[in-house]
């Protein structure tokens, strides 16, 4: 059974670089049907999708941040992360990596959450 | 983007009742459509894509219909754990985005 996991710091200050892991198990992140993702909830609000990648290399990133998000894969430990540079208060949210179809991109296996604050 | 729209909000109802929400999409997206639940401190949980396609595992109360840009989620006889918000995702094109959500009430 596929199972996600968020890994991360907690408490990062503004200005400086939140930098989450997703580790896959039980199964390998090398799916060609499948994108990896990461979506953040802030508290009370609802969902917003941060991007995508497939392992092969394609990418995708919501334009609302920006130049700020980079997210990137790991085979040979099967993680994926998410760097999101220059945080304020407003990125403060819990957030989720998942499992998305390639062909219409739903997700379909979720990670628990990470909450992450900014604050100083 | 594609912005989607959910209404209501927020609905109030019983056990037993016929809910349906609706999603509006601010372009067409052919059948490209989920939909999701989520409760308090939990990650969102799939129940239906292409539109009408349930996700395997979920009860067959839950069922959606649409194409283009107006869709629906009904629960044809609610059930007390089906008290939570739900969020329609359209996945037509990246970036992909989420309806606000309509929160599901006890009456």
């Amino acid at each position: 059974q596929l199972q996600l996991q968020e890994s991360g710091p907690g408490l990062v200050k503004p200005s400086e670089t939140l930098s989450l892991t997703c580790t896959v198990s039980g199964g390998s992140i090398r799916s060609s049907s499948h994108y990896w993702g990461w979506i953040r909830q802030p508290p009370g609000k609802g969902l917003e999708w941060i991007g995508s990648l497939h392992y092969g290399g394609s990418t995708y990133h919501n334009p609302s941040l920006k130049s700020r998000v980079t997210i990137s894969v790991d085979t040979s430990n099967n993680q994926f992360s998410l760097n999101l540079t220059s945080v304020t208060a407003a990125d403060t949210a819990v957030y989720y990596c998942a499992r998305l179809a390639v062909r219409e991109p739903r997700g379909d296996v979720w990670g628990q959450g990470t909450t992450v604050t900014v604050s100083s | 983007d594609i912005q989607m729209t959910q209404s209501p909000s927020s609905v109030s109802a019983s056990v037993g009742d016929r809910v349906t929400i609706t999603c509006r999409a601010s372009q067409g997206i052919s059948s490209w459509l989920a939909w999701y639940q989520q409760k308090p401190g939990k990650a969102p949980k799939l129940l239906i894509f292409a539109a009408s396609t349930l996700q395997s595992g979920v009860p067959s109360r839950f069922s959606g219909s649409g194409s283009g840009t107006d869709f629906t989620l009904t629960i044809s006889s609610l059930q007390p754990e089906d008290f939570a918000t739900y969020y329609c995702q359209q996945a037509n094109t990246f970036p992909i985005t989420f309806g606000q959500g309509t929160r599901l009430e006890i009456k």
